[in-house]
Protein backbone atom coordinates (compact mmCIF):
# COMPACT_ATOMS: atom_id res chain seq x y z
CA UNK A 1 0.00 0.00 0.00
CA UNK A 2 0.82 3.70 -0.07
CA UNK A 3 3.44 4.95 2.30
CA UNK A 4 3.85 9.05 2.81
CA UNK A 5 6.81 10.04 4.73
CA UNK A 6 6.76 13.59 6.05
CA UNK A 7 9.92 15.53 7.35
CA UNK A 8 10.33 17.67 9.79
CA UNK A 9 8.45 16.26 12.73
CA UNK A 10 8.76 20.00 14.48
CA UNK A 11 10.07 22.65 13.13
CA UNK A 12 10.27 26.66 14.92
CA UNK A 13 10.47 29.54 12.82
CA UNK A 14 10.91 32.98 13.64
CA UNK A 15 7.69 35.60 12.14
CA UNK A 16 8.09 36.60 8.98
CA UNK A 17 9.89 33.97 7.80
CA UNK A 18 8.92 31.06 5.56
CA UNK A 19 8.37 27.40 6.50
CA UNK A 20 8.75 24.72 4.14
CA UNK A 21 7.25 20.85 4.96
CA UNK A 22 8.53 17.84 2.68
CA UNK A 23 6.75 14.90 2.17
CA UNK A 24 7.56 11.43 -0.25
CA UNK A 25 5.34 8.81 -1.16
CA UNK A 26 5.84 5.25 -2.77
CA UNK A 27 3.07 4.51 -4.67
CA UNK A 28 3.13 6.43 -8.42
CA UNK A 29 -0.40 5.76 -9.24
CA UNK A 30 -1.15 8.48 -6.31
CA UNK A 31 -2.79 11.54 -8.08
CA UNK A 32 -3.96 13.98 -5.34
CA UNK A 33 -1.91 15.70 -2.41
CA UNK A 34 -4.13 17.31 0.28
CA UNK A 35 -2.76 19.36 3.26
CA UNK A 36 -4.60 19.77 6.52
CA UNK A 37 -3.77 22.07 9.25
CA UNK A 38 -4.86 20.76 13.11
CA UNK A 39 -5.29 23.56 15.49
CA UNK A 40 -5.26 22.07 19.14
CA UNK A 41 -8.34 20.59 20.52
CA UNK A 42 -9.57 20.90 17.02
CA UNK A 43 -9.64 18.24 13.63
CA UNK A 44 -7.66 18.40 10.88
CA UNK A 45 -8.96 20.88 7.87
CA UNK A 46 -7.71 21.12 4.32
CA UNK A 47 -5.86 24.28 3.82
CA UNK A 48 -4.64 23.44 0.41
CA UNK A 49 -4.25 20.05 -2.15
CA UNK A 50 -2.85 19.60 -5.68
CA UNK A 51 -3.73 16.93 -8.40
CA UNK A 52 -1.20 14.86 -9.82
CA UNK A 53 -1.47 17.00 -13.45
CA UNK A 54 -0.48 20.07 -11.64
CA UNK A 55 3.18 20.68 -10.54
CA UNK A 56 2.43 23.61 -8.25
CA UNK A 57 -0.75 25.42 -6.44
CA UNK A 58 -0.92 28.75 -4.63
CA UNK A 59 -3.38 30.35 -2.73
CA UNK A 60 -1.93 33.47 -0.64
CA UNK A 61 0.75 32.93 1.08
CA UNK A 62 0.33 28.97 1.34
CA UNK A 63 1.67 26.97 -1.50
CA UNK A 64 2.30 23.46 -2.88
CA UNK A 65 4.81 21.73 -5.25
CA UNK A 66 4.54 18.67 -6.17
CA UNK A 67 7.67 16.13 -8.22
CA UNK A 68 5.90 13.70 -9.51
CA UNK A 69 8.98 11.76 -10.97
CA UNK A 70 10.90 12.04 -7.30
CA UNK A 71 7.52 11.54 -5.52
CA UNK A 72 7.60 14.38 -3.47
CA UNK A 73 5.78 17.24 -2.63
CA UNK A 74 5.97 20.58 -0.57
CA UNK A 75 4.37 22.80 1.67
CA UNK A 76 5.42 26.19 1.57
CA UNK A 77 4.08 28.99 3.76
CA UNK A 78 5.44 32.42 3.48
CA UNK A 79 5.37 35.61 5.92
CA UNK A 80 4.67 33.28 8.52
CA UNK A 81 2.17 34.45 11.37
CA UNK A 82 1.65 33.24 15.31
CA UNK A 83 -1.51 32.05 13.90
CA UNK A 84 0.49 29.42 11.34
CA UNK A 85 1.36 27.89 14.38
CA UNK A 86 -0.79 24.20 13.88
CA UNK A 87 0.13 20.82 13.30
CA UNK A 88 0.38 20.46 9.63
CA UNK A 89 -0.16 16.51 8.27
CA UNK A 90 0.39 15.69 4.47
CA UNK A 91 -1.42 12.92 2.25
CA UNK A 92 -1.89 11.44 -0.66
CA UNK A 93 -4.83 9.43 -2.47
CA UNK A 94 -4.24 6.25 -4.61
CA UNK A 95 -6.59 5.01 -7.27
CA UNK A 96 -8.66 2.54 -7.22
CA UNK A 97 -12.68 1.43 -5.66
CA UNK A 98 -12.19 3.63 -2.61
CA UNK A 99 -9.32 6.31 -3.42
CA UNK A 100 -7.67 5.59 0.32
CA UNK A 101 -5.76 8.47 1.63
CA UNK A 102 -2.85 7.72 3.40
CA UNK A 103 -1.41 10.44 5.80
CA UNK A 104 1.82 11.48 6.70
CA UNK A 105 3.24 11.63 10.30
CA UNK A 106 2.28 15.11 11.02
CA UNK A 107 4.85 18.78 11.56
CA UNK A 108 4.42 20.73 14.30
CA UNK A 109 4.87 24.34 13.36
CA UNK A 110 5.88 26.63 15.57
CA UNK A 111 5.80 30.70 14.76
CA UNK A 112 7.93 32.45 17.32
CA UNK A 113 7.00 36.19 17.68
CA UNK B 1 -23.05 24.68 8.84
CA UNK B 2 -21.80 21.83 6.97
CA UNK B 3 -20.46 19.96 9.81
CA UNK B 4 -19.00 16.54 11.07
CA UNK B 5 -20.16 16.27 15.11
CA UNK B 6 -18.84 13.31 17.56
CA UNK B 7 -19.59 12.84 20.57
CA UNK B 8 -18.55 12.27 23.51
CA UNK B 9 -15.73 14.81 22.90
CA UNK B 10 -14.10 12.83 26.29
CA UNK B 11 -14.37 9.64 27.52
CA UNK B 12 -12.55 8.09 30.36
CA UNK B 13 -13.32 4.00 30.80
CA UNK B 14 -12.46 0.89 31.76
CA UNK B 15 -10.92 -2.22 30.25
CA UNK B 16 -13.68 -4.24 28.79
CA UNK B 17 -16.54 -2.15 29.76
CA UNK B 18 -18.56 -1.90 25.95
CA UNK B 19 -18.54 1.95 24.57
CA UNK B 20 -19.87 3.87 21.14
CA UNK B 21 -18.67 7.33 19.93
CA UNK B 22 -21.14 8.23 17.95
CA UNK B 23 -20.35 10.62 14.24
CA UNK B 24 -22.90 12.28 11.97
CA UNK B 25 -22.66 14.10 8.83
CA UNK B 26 -25.53 17.04 7.86
CA UNK B 27 -23.91 17.14 3.90
CA UNK B 28 -24.98 13.93 2.23
CA UNK B 29 -21.93 12.52 2.15
CA UNK B 30 -21.73 8.57 0.54
CA UNK B 31 -18.19 8.01 2.63
CA UNK B 32 -17.36 7.98 6.05
CA UNK B 33 -14.06 6.93 8.33
CA UNK B 34 -12.46 6.39 11.31
CA UNK B 35 -9.18 7.44 11.76
CA UNK B 36 -7.17 6.97 15.27
CA UNK B 37 -4.46 9.68 16.29
CA UNK B 38 -1.64 8.91 18.20
CA UNK B 39 1.92 10.70 18.52
CA UNK B 40 4.37 10.12 15.80
CA UNK B 41 2.11 7.91 14.02
CA UNK B 42 -0.06 10.34 12.16
CA UNK B 43 -3.74 9.49 11.39
CA UNK B 44 -4.20 5.95 10.50
CA UNK B 45 -7.29 5.13 9.40
CA UNK B 46 -9.70 2.31 11.05
CA UNK B 47 -13.08 1.46 9.05
CA UNK B 48 -14.13 3.40 6.37
CA UNK B 49 -17.88 3.17 4.70
CA UNK B 50 -19.28 4.25 1.09
CA UNK B 51 -22.15 4.13 1.35
CA UNK B 52 -25.22 2.55 3.83
CA UNK B 53 -24.81 -0.92 5.00
CA UNK B 54 -20.90 -0.94 2.91
CA UNK B 55 -18.35 -1.32 5.36
CA UNK B 56 -14.68 -2.06 5.15
CA UNK B 57 -11.76 -2.61 7.13
CA UNK B 58 -8.59 0.13 7.14
CA UNK B 59 -5.13 -0.35 8.28
CA UNK B 60 -5.79 -0.87 11.77
CA UNK B 61 -9.60 -2.54 12.76
CA UNK B 62 -8.69 -4.63 15.30
CA UNK B 63 -10.87 -4.56 18.44
CA UNK B 64 -13.27 -2.03 16.48
CA UNK B 65 -16.53 -2.17 14.91
CA UNK B 66 -18.66 0.17 12.56
CA UNK B 67 -22.32 0.27 11.09
CA UNK B 68 -23.90 1.84 8.98
CA UNK B 69 -27.17 2.32 8.88
CA UNK B 70 -27.92 5.88 7.98
CA UNK B 71 -26.11 8.11 5.16
CA UNK B 72 -25.59 10.44 7.98
CA UNK B 73 -24.39 8.25 10.79
CA UNK B 74 -21.35 5.98 11.73
CA UNK B 75 -21.01 4.95 14.97
CA UNK B 76 -17.70 3.72 16.27
CA UNK B 77 -17.97 0.81 18.67
CA UNK B 78 -15.32 -1.15 21.29
CA UNK B 79 -16.50 -3.90 22.51
CA UNK B 80 -14.47 -4.66 24.60
CA UNK B 81 -11.99 -1.68 24.81
CA UNK B 82 -7.87 -2.24 25.91
CA UNK B 83 -5.69 0.32 27.13
CA UNK B 84 -3.77 0.19 24.17
CA UNK B 85 -7.14 2.08 22.10
CA UNK B 86 -6.63 4.66 24.61
CA UNK B 87 -5.91 7.60 21.39
CA UNK B 88 -7.82 10.71 19.55
CA UNK B 89 -10.23 8.90 17.16
CA UNK B 90 -11.37 11.76 14.30
CA UNK B 91 -14.90 10.95 12.13
CA UNK B 92 -14.58 11.98 8.48
CA UNK B 93 -16.51 12.40 5.39
CA UNK B 94 -16.91 13.24 2.16
CA UNK B 95 -19.20 13.36 -0.88
CA UNK B 96 -17.64 11.59 -3.89
CA UNK B 97 -14.59 9.58 -4.55
CA UNK B 98 -11.67 11.60 -4.43
CA UNK B 99 -13.45 14.57 -2.71
CA UNK B 100 -12.43 16.86 -0.24
CA UNK B 101 -12.59 15.13 3.84
CA UNK B 102 -14.52 17.08 6.23
CA UNK B 103 -13.62 15.97 10.02
CA UNK B 104 -15.34 16.37 13.20
CA UNK B 105 -13.51 17.49 16.53
CA UNK B 106 -12.36 14.19 17.35
CA UNK B 107 -12.95 12.37 20.66
CA UNK B 108 -9.85 11.84 23.02
CA UNK B 109 -10.41 8.27 24.65
CA UNK B 110 -8.67 6.77 27.69
CA UNK B 111 -8.64 3.51 28.52
CA UNK B 112 -7.31 2.34 32.11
Amino acid sequence: GENVEQHPSTLSVQEGDSAVIKCTYSDSASNYFPWYKQELGKGPQLIIDIRSNVGEKKDQRIAVTLNKTAKHFSLHITETQPEDSAVYFCAARGTGGYQKVTFGTGTKLQVIP
Amino acid sequence: EAQVTQNPRYLITVTGKKLTVTCSQNMNHEYMSWYRQDPGLGLRQIYYSMNVEVTDKGDVPEGYKVSRKEKRNFPLILESPSPNQTSLYFCASHGQAGGRQYFGPGTRLTVT
